[in-house]
């Protein structure tokens, strides 16, 4: 079984730049969900996708918006980078059950973004 | 959105004592977990519990779904228990959400 996968590890960008994070979902889960973990805070919900569609969104502008593909695969872009944008992006994937949508999520490594 | 509140926000251990974390919400909440923050990020699952208890060796944890608190309990610390603890669970609006974590640092 193969955990979840994002890419690229670390980045740098400029402010004003657009930037795509990738995301693999662990084997066989449907739902993927991003967030954004500035230093020495906890990770905040950015959006999740369920099926290709977005089933949920956190307190963030347009200029984050997200894809998810038939593979269940997923990006995060950013348009417009701000320096505040430099954090710890995760990606989280879980498949919800029968009983329950929300259920057990698992987090990839993440990708460190830094804008200068 | 909910409030998570988790306490102590910083906690000093010496190795092979035993530690309390507790975890708030105001409001209920679905899924909630329990993470291990390793100094490179990865946040790395310890429980996953709605409610109950459960325990996995020297680390065990309680919800009372009824009063929105979680407990985490480290017993005989060890100083590869450092690192950040965070809980978080999923809002009726859908929105999995986090405390700001608690930093756990074990001494020799």
């Amino acid at each position: 079984e193969t955990g979840v996968t994002q890419s690229p590890t670390h980045l740098i960008k400029t402010r004003g730049q657009q930037v795509t994070l990738r995301c693999s979902s662990q084997s066989g889960h449907n739902t993927v969900s991003w967030y954004q973990q500035a230093l020495g805070q906890g990770p905040q919900f950015i959006f999740q996708y369920y099926r290709e569609e977005e089933n949920g969104r956190g307190n963030f502008p347009p200029r984050f918006s997200g894809l998810q593909f038939p593979n269940y695969s997923s990006e995060l872009n950013v348009n417009a980078l701000e320096l505040d944008d430099s954090a710890l992006y995760l990606c989280a994937s879980s498949l919800p059950s029968r009983d329950t949508f929300y259920n057990e999520q698992f987090f990839g490594p993440g990708t460190r973004l830094t804008v200068l | 959105g909910i409030q998570v509140e988790q306490s102590p926000p910083d906690l000093i251990l010496q190795e092979g004592a035993n530690s309390t974390l507790r975890c708030n919400f105001s409001d209920s909440v679905n899924n909630l977990q329990w993470f291990h923050q390793n100094p490179w990020g990865q946040l790395i699952n310890l429980f996953y519990i709605p409610s109950g208890t459960k325990q996995n060796g020297r680390l065990s944890a309680t919800t009372v779904a009824t009063e929105r608190y979680s407990l985490l309990y480290i017993s005989s610390s060890q100083t590869t228990d450092s690192g950040v603890y965070f809980c978080a669970g999923t809002d009726s609006w859908g929105k999995f959400q986090f405390g700001a974590g608690t930093q756990v640092v074990v001494t020799p």
